[in-house]
């Protein structure tokens, strides 16, 4: 069946500092990809998309890109702030909007 | 234009009682899903309701049972609760349109139910 990978956590950065969160999939087919962040308390939002290969989703400075031949789909930052301490989630859907398939989740934590 | 509400926000229950989550999609939105969220896990998927039917379903007991009604609103109900359904229940509400096919790429998710069972 489909899958996720994430890299273990938690992570911790200093303020300004690069990041890179990565995931890696098992999916038939041609899966969408997703990131979705988790702050404290709340539920899950999405912070990017790419519903093809090679497609690169973006969004508040966070970018990550389908990567087909690698089955990966990597998230990066180049300067993480203290407001991006949050869980962040990989995940894939094989049909559209059903049925997402999560990761583990990694923990971020930024420190002034 | 409100988001997904989830209700109730915190829940107590006893093992071998039932509950009942409540779930409103976004405006707009005709498709809910239901995921169970164990304490430093990723979510997984329970089920997802579209035009009042179960259309997928996870791999989870027959304890787990939903409802859409006619306003797309939906329930989750866990019967013969055990310890082990202590988690955070949430719902993600997305659209299908018929017509053309489009469905919606992102799934937008409410801020959860946490359910304690002692």
């Amino acid at each position: 069946g489909n899958s996720v990978t994430q890299m273990e956590g938690p992570v911790t950065l200093s303020e300004e500092a690069f990041l890179t969160i990565n995931c890696t999939y098992t999916a038939t087919g041609y899966p969408s990809l997703f990131w979705y962040v988790q702050y404290p308390g709340e539920g899950l939002q999405l912070l990017l998309k790419a519903t093809k290969a090679d497609d690169k989703g973006s969004n508040k400075g966070f970018e990550a890109t389908y990567r087909k031949e690698t089955t990966s789909f990597h998230l990066e930052k180049g300067s993480v702030q203290v407001s991006d301490s949050a869980v962040y989630f990989c995940a894939l859907s094989d049909r559209g909007a059903q049925k997402l398939v999560f990761g583990q989740g990694t923990r971020l934590t930024i420190n002034p | 234009d409100a988001g997904v509400t989830q209700s109730p926000t915190h829940l107590i229950k006893t093992r071998g009682q039932q509950v009942t989550l409540r779930c409103s999609p976004k405006s707009g939105h005709d498709t809910v899903s239901w995921y169970q969220q164990a304490l430093g896990q990723g979510p997984q998927f329970i089920f997802q309701y579209y035009e009042e039917e179960e259309r997928q379903r996870g791999n989870f007991p027959d304890r787990f049972s939903g409802h859409q009604f006619p306003n797309y609103s939906s329930e989750l109900n866990v019967n013969a609760l055990l310890l082990g359904d202590s988690a955070l229940y949430l719902c993600a509400s997305s659209f299908f349109r018929p017509t053309g096919g489009v469905r919606s790429y992102e799934q937008y998710f409410g801020p959860g139910t946490r359910l304690t069972v002692t």
